[in-house]
């Protein structure tokens, strides 16, 4: 059991649209990253979110952005999506990254058409 | 980013232990070396992490060259449901991020 809820599962946008992606985390874990995932590949590192302020990106566009809430949650936001971001987009959070390895959704399945 | 190099497939017999390697030669003094496993459909899990020493806990081992430029995972009875994309991965401090490979698939069979 994960702890880590991610919605939708699937999701199909056409090109151009903006999507939203959510993310639940246990309680306590204040460190939340998200990664993408295409077919085949490894995860990819997006960015990552601590008490709500970024504090990491990786080589991902301005269009790719985030928030963190304080309840736990947060949100990966893509805008102006191109066909090349249909992946699995990956959410995890840990409570202490040094004692504890980082817990990861199921993903959400992002199809862009 | 730190490099990992790990072979593309292995198979293990079920209830043999399997040894995954991992070379990861260009790390720095600071980063962890995490494992995770990806079975079909589904997020990464977590399998163990380690820094110099060798580790081990209900699910694996891992031990560490002195040297930290390489890591074997061991499962130590495979089980059928051991079958899926092994990932080594060392974690950047300051970033924070993993940094995922390709993986080794692994095939545990009856």
């Amino acid at each position: 059991e994960t702890g880590v809820t991610q919605s939708p599962t699937h999701l199909i946008k056409t090109r151009g649209q903006q999507v939203t992606l959510r993310c639940s985390s246990q309680s306590g874990h204040n460190t939340v990253s998200w990664y993408q995932q295409a077919l085949g590949q490894g995860p990819q590192f997006i960015f990552q979110y601590y008490r709500e302020e970024e504090n990491g990106r990786g080589n991902f566009p301005p269009r790719f952005s985030g928030l963190q809430f304080p309840n736990y949650s947060s949100e990966l936001n893509v805008n102006a999506l191109e066909l090349d971001d249909s992946a699995l987009y990956l959410c995890a959070s840990t409570l202490d990254r040094a004692n504890y390895g980082y817990t990861f959704g199921s993903g959400t399945r992002l199809t862009v058409v | 980013d730190a490099k990992t190099t790990q072979p593309t497939s292995m198979d293990c017999a079920e209830g043999r232990a399997a040894n995954l390697p991992c070379n990861h030669s260009t790390i720095s003094g600071n980063e962890y070396v995490y494992w995770y496993r990806q079975i079909h459909s589904q997020g990464p899990q977590y399998i163990i992490h380690g820094l110099k020493n060798n580790e081990t806990n209900e699910m694996a081992s891992l031990i560490i060259t002195e040297d930290r430029k390489s890591s074997t995972l061991i499962l130590p009875h495979a089980t059928l449901r051991d079958t899926a994309v092994y990932y080594c991965t060392p974690l950047q401090g300051g970033s924070e991020k993993l940094v995922f490979g390709k993986g080794t698939k692994l095939t545990v069979n009856p």
